[in-house]
C-alpha cells in the first residue's frame, strides 16, 4: 500500500536552515507529482510547494519562495524540502502530499499524505 | 487571509443535511477543479471529493460536491457524529501560479 513517511523535522533558530525528507513506497514514485503542505499551529492547511512527476518544474507558495526548495531523487524514491532563512511564521507540520493521476501536473488532488514532521522556528 | 473563503464553522444534529461553501475567483474555482478534504487534528488530510463532484473509492456517497462559477460546495447527508472535523477546499490558482486552500471549516454535531 502507498506509504508517504516525513522526517527531518525539529527546532531550528531562526535564520538557519533545515531539509525535510520525505519516504515513498507502495507506488511508481517517479510518475507522480509531489506537494508540500503544512499547518502552523491553530491555522489552516496552507500549500507550500509542487514538484512535477519528473523533477522538470517547481511551483511555490510567494511566502516560501526564495527560500525553500523542493526537490526530488526518483532513484531513492524520496522527496525533499530544503528550507533555508526560516522565520517564526514558518513552525508548522509539514506534509507530504502525492498527486492523484499519473503524470499529472498542476492540480490539488492529493490522494495520499505523509503523517507530517513538526519544524518549529524559535530562538 | 486565505485566497478561497469557507465559513470558519458549521453545525448540524445527526441525520442532518449540512452544505459547506467555498468561494473563489475566476483564477482558481472559475478555471481549475475543486477537491475537499477532512482533516482531524494530529492526523494525515484525507481527500473527500475531486474534480468539482468525484468521490475517490471508499468515500461513503453521503458525501458530494458541486461547483457552480466561481463557487463550490461540500454536502454531507445523515449526518454522523464522526463526521466532526476540519473540511478545506483546495483549488490551482493560475494568477498566483500554485495551489490554494480554504481557510478551513469546523464542523460540529450537535
Amino acid at each position: 500500500q502507498v506509504q508517504l513517511v516525513e522526517s527531518g523535522g525539529g527546532v531550528v533558530q531562526p535564520g538557519r536552515s533545515l531539509r525535510l525528507s520525505c519516504a515513498a513506497s507502495g507506488f511508481t514514485f517517479s510518475s507522480y507529482g509531489m506537494n508540500w503542505v503544512r499547518q502552523a499551529p491553530g491555522k489552516g492547511l496552507e500549500w507550500v510547494a509542487l514538484i512535477l512527476y519528473d523533477g522538470s518544474n517547481k511551483y511555490y507558495a510567494d511566502s516560501v519562495k526564495g527560500r525553500f526548495t523542493i526537490s526530488r531523487d526518483n532513484s531513492k524514491n524520496t522527496l525533499y524540502l530544503q528550507l533555508n532563512s526560516l522565520r517564526a511564521e514558518d513552525t508548522a507540520v509539514y506534509y507530504c502530499a502525492k498527486i492523484r493521476g499519473f503524470r499529472a501536473t498542476t492540480v490539488t488532488t492529493f490522494d495520499y499524505w505523509g503523517q507530517g514532521t513538526l519544524v518549529t522556528v524559535s530562538s | 487571509q486565505s485566497v478561497l473563503t469557507q465559513p470558519p464553522s458549521a453545525s448540524g444534529t445527526p441525520g442532518q443535511r449540512v452544505t459547506i461553501s467555498c468561494s473563489g475567483s475566476s483564477s482558481n474555482i472559475g478555471s481549475n477543479t475543486v477537491n475537499w478534504y477532512r482533516h482531524l487534528p494530529g492526523t494525515a488530510p484525507k481527500l473527500l471529493i475531486y474534480s468539482d463532484d468525484q468521490r475517490p473509492s471508499g468515500v461513503p456517497d453521503r458525501f458530494s460536491g458541486s461547483k457552480s462559477g466561481t463557487s463550490a460546495s461540500l454536502a454531507i447527508s445523515g449526518l454522523q457524529s464522526e463526521d466532526e472535523a476540519d473540511y478545506y477546499c483546495a483549488a490551482w490558482d493560475d494568477s498566483l501560479n500554485g495551489g490554494v486552500f480554504g481557510g478551513g471549516t469546523k464542523l460540529t454535531v450537535l
